[in-house]
This record gives C-alpha cells, structure tokens and sequence, in this order.
C-alpha cells in the first residue's frame, strides 16, 4: 500500500484563490518532508523542506509568502499556494524520507490547474 | 555543486530494441546515492533503483540494467528488449550528505512505438 498519501490528486481554481495540498506520512513519522514542482516537459525542482514543529526551508527563488509550508504533525505537511495565478500551474509533488539510510517515498502528486 | 545531466532529451526506438539513458552527476561529497524513476503520463514517479556511492556493482533486474561507474560519474540505464509499456519519462537522481533532498536530471522522455 501507500507509504505517502498525497491530496487532492488535482485542483481547478480560479486566479486569486488558494489551494492547500496535503501530503501524509502513513507508515512512519516524518520530521522531514520534501516539496517539489514540475513544470510540463521539464524536471522536479526542489521548492522547499519541510521541517515538524519548525519553519520550512525554502530553496533560491521560491517565495515563501506565496508558498506556505506547514508541518504541524510528524505524519503530515500541508503546502498552500496563496492568490494562486496561471503561472502557478504546475505538478507538485511531495517526498518523506531519503537521508542517508532511510528509503524515500514520493506522494502521487497533485495537479494544480489555475484559470 | 551537485547537479545530475541527463544530456538526452528525447529518445524513440522500436518495440524489442535495446536502449540505454544516460546519466552523468557532480557531486563533492563521498557518500550519495543515485535514483532512476520513471514517470509515466499519470505524473506519478516509480521508483526503479537506489545504489549508493559505495556499491559499484551493476545490477540487473529483468529487463532493466544498470551500470555505475564512479570514475566517469556515470550511472546509466539500459531497458533490453523495449516494450510500448516502457514509455515515460526517466528521471535520474542524486541524493547527497544532507540527505533527502533529491536533484533531479532534466529527464529523458523513452518513446517505444510497436
């Protein structure tokens, strides 16, 4: 089964409105989860990490007010895409685990869609 | 810098060809581990492989092989005997000292037509 459920699969939003994405650890706790985006025909890039009980890591060039981050729970994290635009339109995708020892999970993804 | 090229973009062979992806990492660190996915129309990632930085040995499950070699910094794929189920794009990718965090290639998008 599922080791990391990701929801909603995929959302339809008008501009302006924000979307949340949740992403949950199902068979272990997770003090780290991963966030990434993927734009059509292009790769995963890293948005930010995320950390329980802390605030998230932001990569270069990823707006954090536009991105929210929230890892209130070692078994979940939330990312919300604030006053979502067109250009947010974009695949993302979450991941637990992954350090040195430890296998790594990917979410199945949700499909952001912004008209 | 870490950084993982995947130099094909796009590769189209036909059904029961043999097909290799290359991949190519920089990293400075001596403990990392190296990733294929692969990533069908549905978007989500299947996993394929994890090898890390001391495990040289080639692998081969199935159809599917693959061939690390650290003095060229490469850790190639090879799908033998292709099928049309083997469409996707393939992502390779690096997970370095800090664990987690994963750089991805730019992916190469495997077209098998029958």
């Amino acid at each position: 089964g599922a080791v990391v459920s990701q929801h909603p699969s995929w959302v339809i939003c008008k501009s302006g409105t924000s979307v949340k994405i949740e992403c949950r650890s199902l068979d272990f706790q997770a003090t780290t989860m991963f966030w990434y985006r993927q734009f059509p025909k292009q790769s995963l890039m890293l948005m930010a990490t995320s950390n329980e009980g802390s605030k998230a890591t932001y990569e270069q060039g990823v707006e954090k007010d536009k991105f929210l981050i929230n890892h209130a729970s070692l078994t979940l994290s939330t990312l919300t895409v604030t006053s979502a635009h067109p250009e947010d339109s974009s695949f993302y995708i979450c991941s637990v685990g992954g350090g040195i020892n430890e296998k790594l999970f990917f979410g199945s993804g949700t499909q952001l869609s912004v008209l | 810098a870490q950084k993982v090229t995947q130099a094909q973009t796009e590769i189209s062979v036909v059904e029961k060809e043999d097909v290799t992806l290359d991949c190519v990492y920089e990293t400075r660190d001596t403990t990392y581990y190296l990733f294929w996915y692969k990533q069908p129309p549905s978007g989500e990632l299947v996993f394929l492989i994890r090898r890390n930085s001391f495990d040289e040995q080639n692998e081969i499950s199935g159809r599917y092989s693959w061939n690390f070699q650290k003095s060229t910094s490469s850790f190639n794929f090879t799908i033998t005997a292709s099928q049309v189920v083997d469409s996707a794009v393939y992502f390779c990718a690096l997970v370095y000292n800090q664990g987690g965090k994963l750089i991805f290639g730019q992916g190469t998008e495997l077209s098998v037509k029958p």
